[in-house]
């Protein structure tokens, strides 16, 4: 398989807890999107890389959200001390920048439920 | 904060006809791309359309865009009832950052 691979698909957390959230994007894709996604509403962007560079953060990144793409392949996402409100599916895409302009793609989404 | 809003929010058809879904936008944007989401799933790529282009095709789908007026239209034809889907456009911005806005997407069935 060769598109956006998240993981995990599904994580159950209790109030309080980190959980970290896996994104593998398109291997020659150099620009990695992160969105959150609550029902019924369009994805909302959370942040992007460029190869290892974090360009930008939206306001609704709080402080308990860490994203890194370390080696300019993977990424993690980060929630520590999460609260009901974080309950929503957390979207990964990634797109190919420097060679014109091409589609993003999306992974499945890891859905996250605080409880 | 959104970028696009599509209209209508939901739609509703029988199975055969044509879909239409607008999106409207607030900035200059490079490109405008359109989505389909089947329920608690991820978003598959439909089409990308570039600032100087007017109108692409895809199977049946035929996407238009007008700078002018800011605004972007889906037209499925002869549709069928796993088009059920919500629809979304998602635009960048010519302002040098390339993140993608969505907007609040069209919730679209088909009868059969």
């Amino acid at each position: 398989d060769t598109g956006v691979s998240q993981d995990p698909r599904h994580k159950i957390t209790k109030r309080g807890q980190n959980v970290t959230f896996r994104c593998d994007p398109i291997s020659e894709h150099n620009r990695l999107y992160w969105y959150r996604q609550t029902l019924g509403q369009g994805p909302e962007f959370l942040t992007y890389f460029q190869n290892e560079a974090q360009l930008e953060k939206s306001r609704l990144l709080s402080d308990r959200f860490s994203a890194e793409r370390p080696k300019g392949s993977f990424s993690t996402l980060e929630i520590q001390r999460t609260e009901q409100g974080d309950s929503a599916m957390y979207l990964c895409a990634s797109s190919l920048a420097g060679v014109g302009i091409t589609e993003a793609f999306f992974g499945q989404g890891t859905r996250l439920t605080v409880v | 904060s959104q970028q696009g809003e599509e209209d209508p929010q939901a739609l509703s058809i029988q199975e055969g006809e044509n879909a239409t879904m607008n999106c409207s936008y607030k900035t200059s944007i490079n490109n405008l791309q359109w989505y389909r989401q089947n329920s608690g799933r991820g978003l598959v790529h439909l089409i990308l359309i570039r600032s100087n282009e007017r109108e692409k095709h895809s199977g049946r789908l035929r996407v238009t865009l007008d700078t002018s007026k800011k605004s972007s239209s889906l037209l499925i034809t002869a549709s069928r009832a796993a088009d059920t889907a919500s629809y979304f456009c998602a635009t960048d911005t010519d302002s040098g950052t390339y993140k993608y806005i969505f907007g609040t997407g069209t919730r679209l069935k088909v009868l059969a």
